[in-house]
């Protein structure tokens, strides 16, 4: 089935670390996004990326790298120098066109211990 | 800039009641598109409906029904006898005309039906 997926659904990190939480999707997109949830505070987006090699910031990217390799992967590294990254991160993917919406992923849950 | 609203931060209603969860959104732009998106306790999104700015017409689809007023900025969803299974938090989102892709989220609403 085509879908995206993300892994892992949660993980933990240590203060200090920097972890990478994966994209993939198989729906024959050209745009990808990440989204940040916070309870009460709706989606935030952090990045995006329209084509391969090439990506935006968006409104809360301080704190988080992404690459875009190849058209199915978006990965998603979270740095020590995100001062807040305990929260739910939610991929999505697009078709290049206007009457269209966005698909997600299930989501992965990040901890900070 | 743009901006979604949905006041209502809860709701909690009992089983077959009708239900109306509220969105009020601003832009500057004349070319916009509407969204509705579910997300159930597993966390995935799950989408409900897309409105262009030029189609104020009314939408139903099974127990579901949508309201959009561009006079007063607002795509209201309606659940008609809802069930236990409709309760997630709820999210209205906008997306400009003049760029693909990314969406503006409202905060959402928690719906909760009890049996």
């Amino acid at each position: 089935d085509g879908g995206i997926t993300q892994s892992p659904k949660y993980l933990f990190r240590k203060e200090g670390q920097n972890v990478t939480l994966s994209c993939e999707q198989n729906l024959n997109h050209d745009a990808m996004y990440w989204y940040r949830q916070d309870p009460g505070q709706g989606l935030r987006l952090i990045y995006y990326s329209q084509i391969v090699n090439d990506f935006q910031k968006g409104d809360i990217a301080e704190g988080y790298s992404v690459s875009r390799e190849k058209k199915e992967s978006f990965p998603l590294t979270v740095t020590s120098a995100q001062k807040n990254p305990t929260a739910f991160y939610l991929c999505a993917s697009s078709a290049d066109r206007w009457n269209t919406e966005a698909f997600f992923g299930q989501g992965t849950r990040l901890t900070v211990v | 800039a743009q901006k979604v609203t949905q006041a209502q931060t809860e709701i909690s209603v009992v089983e077959k009641e009708d239900v109306t969860l509220d969105c009020v959104y601003e832009t500057r732009d004349t070319t916009y598109y509407l969204f509705w998106y579910k997300q159930p306790p597993s966390g995935e999104l799950v989408f409900l409906i897309r409105r262009n700015s030029f189609d104020e017409q009314n939408e139903i689809s099974g127990r579901y029904s949508w309201n959009f007023q561009k006079s007063t900025s607002s795509f209201n969803f309606t659940i008609t006898a809802s069930q236990v299974v409709d309760s997630a938090v709820y999210f209205c989102a906008l997306r400009r005309g003049s760029t693909l892709g990314r969406l503006y989220f409202g905060r959402g609403t928690q719906l909760t039906v009890w049996p």
